[in-house]
């Protein structure tokens, strides 16, 4: 089973630019979360998903869009990129209930 | 320990030494807590959890306390070894879906 993965590792975005970070979970959970990781900081939470068909936003949600395609995936788009999004970014899942999340590898994303 | 929005704490501790990490939290209402171990480059990994119901509880080798009272959460490593090196962030989960998280604490263990 691979958990969670992310796609791509790294990301170099001029200023204006639109992406779209894609997440893939085999680990048949309801909920998916996107965060974000700044230096020094601990992860905030941009949007996410309690189950297939919903999305909320987080924290800091302005400038970022998410899809819910289907129970597995869960996408972030950057619709026009700034620097202050340059950050790692951090997909996560969680089965029903109180209970752990589990992480993907991160997206690095870099915007000039 | 851990704050949100200070500076990254940092422990250095000699290995086979045990190591205490700690955490502030902010939300009473909140009613479950989790450590998670960050290694450079990589996700943040589960480390151990405990419900509001409880004061204490034990994996292997690592322990958290919970003290409601002064919303504190610690984490103790026992025997730290090298391959803990990394940084330990504490969340706190106030709702049924959504998690805080603190600023994380940089623990070096030195051979």
């Amino acid at each position: 089973n691979a958990g969670v993965t992310q796609t791509p590792k790294f990301q170099v975005l001029k200023t204006g630019q639109s992406m779209t970070l894609q997440c893939a979970q085999d680990m048949n959970h309801n909920s998916m979360y996107w965060y974000r990781q700044d230096p020094g900081m601990g992860l905030r939470l941009i949007y996410y998903s309690a189950s297939e068909g919903t999305t909320d936003k987080g924290e800091v949600p302005n400038g970022y869009n998410v899809s819910r395609l289907n129970k597995r995936e869960f996408s972030l788009r950057l619709e026009s990129a700034a620097p202050s999004q340059t950050s790692v970014y951090f997909c996560a899942t969680k089965r029903a209930g109180p209970y752990e999340q589990y992480f993907g590898p991160g997206t690095r994303l870099t915007v000039t | 320990g851990e704050s949100v929005g200070l500076h990254l704490p940092t422990l250095s501790v000699q290995e086979g030494d045990n190591s205490i990490i700690n955490c502030a939290y902010s939300n009473s209402a909140s009613d479950y807590f989790i450590w998670y171990k960050q290694e450079s480059g990589k996700g943040p990994q589960f480390i151990i959890d405990i419900r509001s119901n409880m004061d204490k509880r034990q994996g292997q080798r690592v322990t958290v306390l919970l003290n409601k009272t002064v919303k504190h959460l610690s984490l103790q490593i026992a025997a730290t070894q090298p391959g803990d090196s990394a940084v330990y962030f504490c969340a706190e989960n106030p709702t049924g879906n959504q998690f805080y998280f603190g600023t994380g604490t940089s623990l070096t263990v030195i051979p």
